[in-house]
């Protein structure tokens, strides 16, 4: 299957600092990216749809000037946490859609492996 | 309001055996299902998909049951291995703007003993 990395897998800041974490397509193009979050015992929450070259689509209660999202490039999206605090603390996961893929029933997302946030 | 339903968060089965984990929701627009899978620290991985034309989606040990009256699904593994041991998701989406996007379950542990 199509590969998706992350980076970092854990990161460690303090409170009031930003984050970046970048989310790549290893061997497909990604037309649409995806960014969820996910606290313990909980479902993967989807934050945000990226598309290419355009602005992600926030969901609902979903700050989009807290959690800046850039998909430059048809390979990479990042997800920026500014101004991070305790509760902002979760495991950010990625996925993507193979641009390339036009029916529905393909419908997979493929994962990145996520990234522990911890935010002191 | 969670539209996709896993109320069993956990499940310990005998290797060998079957292990059944179910899905339950509640937006009818939904017309396409995923199960994936996930080990910690890792993300989730493809495991099945079932379109809401069909009632029965099988590759190899797996195999998804769709109820569209019932609106539940269920995903059986027969037999169960060690390594089937994970967090399994269901998820859904609709057709239109947002076909792409998924609504995911709470997620069960498996647990398959050795």
């Amino acid at each position: 299957g199509a590969v998706v990395s992350q980076h970092p897998s854990r990161v460690i800041c303090k409170s009031g600092t930003s984050v970046k974490i970048e989310c790549r397509s290893l061997d497909f193009q990604a037309t649409t990216m995806f960014w969820y979050r996910q606290f313990p015992k909980q479902s993967l929450m989807l934050m945000a749809t990226s598309n290419e070259g355009s602005k992600a689509t926030y969901e609902q209660g979903v700050e989009k000037d807290k959690f800046l999202i850039n998909h430059a490039s048809l390979t990479l999206s990042t997800l920026t946490v500014t101004s991070a605090h305790p509760e902002d603390s979760s495991f950010y996961i990625c996925s993507a859609r193979d641009g390339h893929r036009r029916d529905r029933r393909d419908n997979e997302q493929f994962f990145g492996p996520g990234t522990r946030l911890t935010v002191l | 309001d969670q539209q996709v339903k896993q109320n069993s968060p956990s499940l310990s089965v005998q290797e060998g055996r079957i292990s059944i984990l179910n899905c339950d929701y509640t937006n009818s627009m939904f017309d396409y299902f995923l199960w994936y899978k996930k080990y910690p620290a890792e993300g989730p991985t493809f495991l099945i998909s079932i379109s809401s034309i069909k009632d029965k989606n099988e590759d190899g040990r797996f195999t998804v049951f769709l109820n569209k009256s019932a609106k539940h699904l269920s995903l059986h593994i027969v037999p169960s291995q060690p390594g089937d041991s994970a967090v399994y998701f269901c998820a859904a989406s609709a057709p239109g703007a947002g076909s792409y996007q998924l609504t995911f379950g709470k997620g069960t542990k498996l647990s398959v003993i050795p």
